[in-house]
């Protein structure tokens, strides 16, 4: 299986500043088909996982231009650019390129 | 407007098993394959299963195998989860998620399975 690791688990910061997290996976997420199935999700306190960025840079529909995704191989960044008080929540990486799908641990983002 | 809503969890004892279902709105439902990712109480995501839009090809986490089916009734827009042999660690919250591009792009709220004596 493929193994997601993310840094940090937690991240405190302030409004207005920007944010990143790092995803890594244990082994290359190049598809057969040429993609890179890494996704990102936000889980709001209470709330089910909300899709943000699919195959590394994609930002899904209805999703704040201050989320960016990054990356190749084994190596992804989200970036927030500008945190508000709504990104409060957990931060998951999750790989698609084979089976079983696997998260990354998580990243919990507050604010300080 | 796309929409999931999860059924079926419940309290069982160990052993016991449950049928979780997902109906399904606001999209062609069998031109989509879909999974379901479970959630420990105050733990990460955990993907369970996934299953093609025809239902043909199916998929499972190595701690279900054998013991989880998923399956699909596209005619009635439903997602199926059937639980036997269940545990302790199979406690948690329940997610059905559509997907788009092999990407996880709408997410129902969830349904409970507590495995307790």
């Amino acid at each position: 299986d493929i193994v997601m690791t993310q840094t940090p688990l937690s991240s405190p910061v302030t409004l207005g500043q920007p944010a990143s997290i790092s995803c890594r996976s244990s082994q290359g997420l190049v598809h057969s088909d040429g993609n890179t199935y890494l996704s990102w999700l936000q889980q709001r306190p209470g709330q089910p996982p909300r899709l943000l960025i699919y195959k590394i840079s994609n930002r899904f529909s209805g999703v704040p231009d201050r989320f960016s995704g990054s990356g190749a191989g084994t190596d992804f960044t989200l970036k927030i650019s500008r945190v508000e008080a709504e990104d409060v929540g957990i931060y998951y990486c999750m790989q698609a390129t084979q089976f079983p799908f696997t998260f990354g641990p998580g990243t919990k983002v507050d604010i300080k | 407007e796309v929409h999931l809503l999860e059924s079926g969890g419940d309290l069982v004892q160990p052993g016991g098993s449950l049928r979780l279902s997902c109906a399904a709105s606001g999209f062609t439902f069998g031109s989509n394959a879909m999974s379901w990712v479970r959630q420990a109480p105050g733990k990460g995501l955990e993907w369970v299963s996934a299953i093609s839009g025809s239902g043909s090809s199916t998929y499972y986490a190595d701690s279900v195998k054998g013991r989880f089916t998923i399956s699909r009734d596209n005619s009635k827009n439903t997602l199926f989860l059937q639980m036997n042999s269940l545990r302790a660690e199979d406690t948690a919250v329940y997610y059905c998620a559509k997907e788009l591009r092999r990407s996880l792009d709408v997410w129902g709220q969830g349904t409970t399975v507590t495995v307790s004596s």
